[in-house]
């Protein structure tokens, strides 16, 4: 069974830029939620995708975007860049009927200079 | 809405140490619990989950943690800490009412284990 991937482990982008990174859920998981966690504080939810619908979204502006594929991928994007967004971008995957329990990938380290 | 306070940021310990970290949460309805465990570079992965049942609940490794819900508490212990067991530790919580709710968490305490 593979588990949650994630693409790339590092990225250094520039205030402005547009940034995409991908995560790849666990086999047999319908469901994927983005988190940021910044330095030195608890991951924070950014939104879910399920079923290729967004199905929740947290306090981020809409400069941050998604996309689920039909094979459960998913996307992160965001667009223009702050100083703030610097952080650790964790993609998680749960099934339907055992959605609580969600299964992390080791994360996209992203940092704007 | 839901949150969830860990009250110690940093926690040293001896190796063989008993150590306890704690966490209280706040909710106006029913969630569940889980601990997460974040090593150096890594991602998350789950130490243990209450979701009903006894309020004991028990990790493979040797970790325990106890749901009190008059002090909406869930405390995580381990009697004995080794080395290896260093590592940030993330409590969080999530709805009981509907499926594939987002996980609250908080801010996690950094578990030291000196030899």
């Amino acid at each position: 069974e593979t588990g949650v991937t994630q693409s790339p482990t590092h990225l250094i982008k520039t205030r402005g830029q547009q940034v995409t990174l991908r995560c790849s859920s666990q086999s047999g998981h319908n469901t994927v939620s983005w988190y940021q966690q910044a330095l030195g504080q608890g991951p924070q939810f950014i939104f879910q995708y399920y079923r290729e619908e967004e199905n929740g979204r947290g306090n981020f502006p809409p400069r941050f975007s998604g996309l689920q594929f039909p094979n459960y991928s998913s996307e992160l994007n965001v667009n223009a860049l702050e100083l703030d967004d610097s952080a650790l971008y964790l993609c998680a995957s749960s099934a339907t009927g055992d959605s609580y329990e969600q299964y992390f990938g080791p994360g996209t380290r992203l940092t704007v200079t | 809405a839901q949150s969830v306070t860990q009250l110690d940021s940093q926690v040293p310990v001896f190796e063989e140490a008993p150590v306890e970290l704690r966490c209280n949460y706040s909710s106006s309805v029913s969630v569940y619990l889980f601990w997460y465990v974040q090593y150096p570079n890594q991602g998350l992965q789950l130490l243990l989950k209450y979701l009903s049942g006894s309020t004991l609940v028990e990790s493979i490794n040797g970790f325990e943690a106890e749901f009190n819900k008059s002090q909406t508490s869930f405390h995580l212990r381990k009697p004995s800490v080794h080395i290896s067991d260093t590592a940030e530790y993330f409590c969080a919580v999530t709805l009981t009412n509907s499926g594939n709710t987002p996980l609250v968490f908080g801010k996690g305490t950094r578990l030291s284990v000196i030899a």
